[in-house]
C-alpha cells in the first residue's frame, strides 16, 4: 500500500503554536484527514482537506496542503496542555476509500 | 447520537486461545471497518464491509483471523490461535456509506494482551 510519513515527536510550549507535517504518496487522494488519539482513547476526527484546496482553517486549527509535492501540514495555534495527544494523518485508499494512517506524532505540550 | 461501541475494552488470553471482539455502529451506517493498531504505530485496515458483504479484506490475515457481519449492522472479529504479536489495539469504525469524503467515526477499541 501507499506510505504516510509524519515525524514521530513534537514538544512545544503552552501558548505557542505547533506545526505537525505530513507526507503522503497517494496522489490519487482525494480527501487528507487529521484525526487525535488521546491515551487510552480511539481516534477523533480533527478536520479534513478536500484535495482541491490548499488550506483550511477551523478555529484554532489550520491545514495547509501542497498537493505537488505531497505534503500535508496541521498548525494548532495557542497550543494547550490538552492538546497533547498523538496524531495522525491518514488519506483515502485506492479501495473501498478506507483510510490508510501514517505512524502518528505524538505532541507534548509543556507549561 | 451514540457512538460506535465496542466490546470487550480489555481481554488478555494466552496464546493460541481464541477471542471475539464485538462492535456495534452507529445507527444507519452501510460501511464497518476493523483496523488493528499496534503499539507505537498508525491503524491498519484489517476488513471492511458495505452492509454485509466485504469491500476489502487484502490486510486481513485468514488463516487466524475471520469477521462477519450478517445482517448488516453488528459485526464480530475473531482471532484463532493467537499470537504473541496480535497484541494490539483492535478498532471498529463505521461512516455512513464507503464514499471518499464521508466521515469515518471510531470506536474507542478493544485492548489486546497475548501472553
Amino acid at each position: 500500500g501507499e506510505d504516510v510519513e509524519q515525524s514521530l515527536f513534537l514538544s512545544v510550549r503552552e501558548g505557542d503554536s505547533s506545526v505537525i507535517n505530513c507526507t503522503y504518496t497517494d496522489s490519487s487522494s482525494t480527501y487528507l484527514y487529521w484525526y487525535k488519539q488521546e491515551p487510552g482513547a480511539g481516534l477523533q476526527l480533527l478536520t479534513y482537506i478536500f484535495s482541491n484546496m490548499d488550506m483550511k482553517q477551523d478555529q484554532r486549527l489550520t491545514v495547509l496542503l501542497n498537493k505537488k509535492d505531497k505534503h500535508l501540514s496541521l498548525r494548532i495555534a495557542d497550543t494547550q496542555t490538552g492538546d497533547s495527544a498523538i496524531y495522525f494523518c491518514a488519506e483515502n485508499s485506492n479501495s473501498g476509500y478506507a483510510l490508510n494512517f501514517g505512524k502518528g506524532t505524538s505532541l507534548l505540550v509543556t507549561p | 447520537e451514540a457512538g460506535v461501541a465496542q466490546s470487550p475494552r480489555y481481554k488478555i488470553i494466552e496464546k493460541r486461545q481464541s477471542v471475539a471482539f464485538w462492535c456495534n455502529p452507529i445507527s444507519g451506517h452501510a460501511t464497518l471497518y476493523w483496523y488493528q493498531q499496534i503499539l507505537g504505530q498508525g491503524p491498519k485496515l484489517l476488513i471492511q464491509f458495505q452492509n454485509n458483504g466485504v469491500v476489502d479484506d487484502s490486510q486481513l490475515p485468514k488463516d487466524r483471523f475471520s469477521a462477519e457481519r450478517l445482517k448488516g449492522v453488528d459485526s464480530t472479529l475473531k482471532i484463532q490461535p493467537a499470537k504473541l504479536e496480535d497484541s494490539a489495539v483492535y478498532l471498529c469504525a463505521s461512516s455512513l456509506t464507503g464514499i471518499s469524503g464521508n466521515t469515518i467515526y471510531f470506536g474507542e477499541g478493544s485492548w489486546l494482551t497475548v501472553v
